[in-house]
């Protein structure tokens, strides 16, 4: 069955510095890989995806990911962190069985950006 | 501008009453969702739509109840059987292109049960 782990529910990272977001997959076959942002009482919002390709994927806000397919990880990145990017982050792998095009979703990991 | 509009916001229930949630999308998307999210489990399938009048289950489907009579509608029932209903409840609708296609997300419903 196919799954993804958000191994971290906090990260904690000063204003200024790189950020690391984790997320590994378990799929059978090749991953098709979301990122997404979520901000307190809101619904989600897309970032990137990886299909095929580059390994380092580029999307909004200054993220970026890096598929890595021996570490089955898809790391969400950012050089530099600003305040507003705290929020809620999700990592997601297209379901693969069947017809049903649906996403499965990590827990997420709460991202905290100190001044 | 197009989007995916989800109402109420807010709705408070009673147990043992049903209640429903509306979720509309203008971005002429096939494909529809409804999630269903709760602190620290993240997103869970409750049901989807590939195409209007067709809906399946998805992983926790039991207690809830949807229909798709138009291709821009897609309302969620929450049926006094879900035993523990409240939460904040997502619906979404897939951009065209097969399996690479992201999800749009509507702003959510946040139903407590009192």
């Amino acid at each position: 069955a196919q799954s993804v782990a958000q191994p971290e529910d906090q990260v904690n990272v000063a204003e200024g510095n790189p950020l690391t977001v984790k997320c590994t997959y378990s799929v059978s076959g090749n991953p098709y890989l979301f990122w997404y942002v979520q901000y307190p009482n809101r619904g989600l919002q897309f970032l990137l995806k990886y299909i095929t390709g580059d390994n380092l994927v580029k999307g909004s806000y200054g993220f970026e990911a890096e598929f890595n397919k021996s570490q089955t990880s898809f790391h969400l990145k950012k050089p530099s962190a600003l305040v507003s990017d705290s929020a809620l982050y999700f990592c997601a792998v297209r379901d693969m069985g069947g017809a049903t095009n649906k996403l499965i979703f990590g827990t997420g990991t709460l991202l905290a950006v100190q001044p | 501008d197009g989007g995916i509009t989800q109402s109420p916001k807010y709705l408070f229930r009673k147990e043992g009453q049903n209640v429903t949630l509306s979720c509309e999308q203008n971005l002429n998307h096939d494909a529809m969702y409804w999630y269903r999210q709760d602190p620290g489990q993240g997103l869970r399938l409750i049901y989807y739509s590939q195409i209007v009048n067709d809906f399946q289950k998805g992983d926790i489907a039991e207690g809830y109840s949807v229909s798709r009579e138009k291709k821009e509608s897609f309302p969620l029932t929450v049926t006094s059987a879900q035993k523990n209903p409240t939460a904040f409840y997502l619906c979404a609708s897939r951009t065209p292109g097969q399996d690479t296609g992201e999800l749009f997300f509507g702003e959510g419903s946040r139903l407590t049960v009192l």
